[in-house]
């Protein structure tokens, strides 16, 4: 499978501890992007990164949370202290990075993490 | 400000009927579209696109239409079969993806 993959896909923790998400794009793409979403709603998003800079943040990008993609290949994001309020499913995209917006992103599974 | 939102929650056709999604938004400069497929427990699977400067555009079994005087666009597929049940999310393009609510699709025989 070539597509975009995530790990784990199911993340069940109490209130007040810390996960990692892990996403792994499709190999030649230069965007990666993080993106958060709630039962019943369209994905909210995070953040972006194009190759290892991260270009842009959400202010739903709280200072709990935390993502990175130090080779510019695959990314984490961490949340830190989790809350209640946290349970989601955790979205990754990547694309190629193409100019003049049609840039097809093309996402994982998710992440769903519930926080107990 | 920016919203892509979806007229209808749920929407229930017949196997074999067309069906239509709809969706509006609000902001007069979006320049880029995109229809996205979600089945449960799955990512979201892009569909078709459609730029600002075009009305509409043709896929396999989808269309979809922009009407950019009332900021309305709608997904047409044709035939429904049970495999296209799932929710379905216009999104405008930037450098990130804004969603709307979504509609669900049921097909039923």
């Amino acid at each position: 499978d070539t597509g975009v993959s995530q790990n784990p896909r199911h993340k069940i923790t109490k209130r007040g501890q810390n996960v990692t998400f892990r996403c792994d794009p499709i190999s030649e793409h230069n965007r990666l992007y993080w993106y958060r979403q709630t039962l019943g709603q369209g994905p909210e998003f995070l953040t972006y990164f194009q190759n290892e800079a991260q270009l842009e943040k959400s202010r739903l990008l709280s200072d709990r949370f935390s993502a990175e993609r130090p080779k510019g290949s695959f990314s984490t994001l961490e949340i830190q202290r989790t809350e209640q309020g946290d349970s989601a499913m955790y979205l990754c995209a990547s694309s190629m990075g193409l100019a003049g917006g049609q840039d097809t992103q093309y996402f994982g599974p998710g992440t769903r993490l519930t926080v107990l | 400000g920016e919203s892509v939102g979806l007229h209808l929650p749920t929407l229930s056709v017949q196997e074999g009927d067309n069906s239509i999604i709809n969706c509006a938004y609000s902001n007069s400069a979006s320049d880029y579209f995109i229809w996205y497929k979600q089945e449960s427990g799955k990512g979201p699977q892009f569909i078709i696109d459609i730029r600002s400067n075009m009305d509409k555009r043709q896929g396999q079994r989808v269309t979809v239409l922009l009407n950019k005087t009332v900021k309305h666009l709608s997904l047409q597929i044709a035939a429904t079969q049970p495999g296209d049940s799932a929710v379905y999310f216009c999104a405008e393009k930037t450098d990130k993806l804004i969603f709307g609510t979504g509609t669900r699709l049921q097909v039923f025989p």
